[in-house]
């Protein structure tokens, strides 16, 4: 069956670098792109960009152009999530996602001096 | 960027009764005769699960009593008859055009 296996949570400094990963399985890596969606405490729901693990093409949303690195290791059918110098405002879920049908189950991230 | 404006914003219905939930884009999300336009539930502490997708195609698993209708801009997800599990957030989602933005979320209570 299809599963994204998100990283755990991470506390990190303001300005210090983060990743988190998202493992696929149960199907065809290369096949999907792969989405990042942030949702801050108690907000709705945003859309960061995704990536296309065959050639590794990205769209990304504006608002996120400075902030997100996408990634992908087709070796270990792995996305990452890259973000720089992250601030109170980044403290949210990140959550990948295949397309619109599948989705890991959120890596919680907290910005904390 | 095609802004999803949902509502209500929250909405209180009773058990067996009919819930409806409105999504408008500010431009259309159709292209190649099909409506990029997707539903997905979301109870907290959980991810997001897709209930609808392209409109009116119901996601494998998800029971018949949820149902989406619309076109172009204006789009209804219906719940119908709602069951005491179905207490959750709402979100609509346009992929028709980057960015890929959502609804503000409705909020359904069951009483």
């Amino acid at each position: 069956q299809v599963q994204l296996q998100q990283s755990g949570p991470q506390l990190v400094r303001p300005g210090a670098s983060v990743k988190m990963s998202c493992k696929a399985s149960g199907y065809s890596f290369t096949s999907y792109w792969m989405h990042w969606v942030k949702q801050r405490p108690g907000q709705g729901l945003e859309w960061i960009g995704m990536i296309d693990p065959s050639d590794n093409e990205t769209t990304l949303n504006q608002r996120f152009k400075d902030k997100a690195t996408l990634t992908v290791d087709k070796s270990s059918s792995t996305a990452y999530m890259q973000l720089s110098s992250p601030t109170s405002e980044d403290s949210a879920v990140y959550y990948c996602a295949r397309k619109t049908d599948y989705w890991g189950q959120g890596t919680t991230l907290t910005v904390s001096s | 960027d095609i802004v999803l404006t949902q509502s209500p914003g929250s909405l209180a219905v009773s058990l067996g009764q009919r819930a409806t939930i409105s999504c408008r884009a500010s431009e259309s999300v159709e292209s190649y005769g099909n409506s990029f336009m997707h539903w997905y539930q979301q109870k907290p502490g959980q991810p997001p699960k897709l209930l609808i997708y392209r409109a009116s195609n119901l996601e494998s698993g998800i029971p018949a009593r949820f149902s989406g209708s619309g076109s172009r801009t204006d789009f209804t997800l219906t719940i119908n008859p709602v069951e005491a599990d179905d207490a959750a957030t709402y979100y609509c989602q346009q992929s028709n055009e980057d960015p890929y933005t959502f609804g503000g979320g409705t909020k359904l209570e069951i009483k």
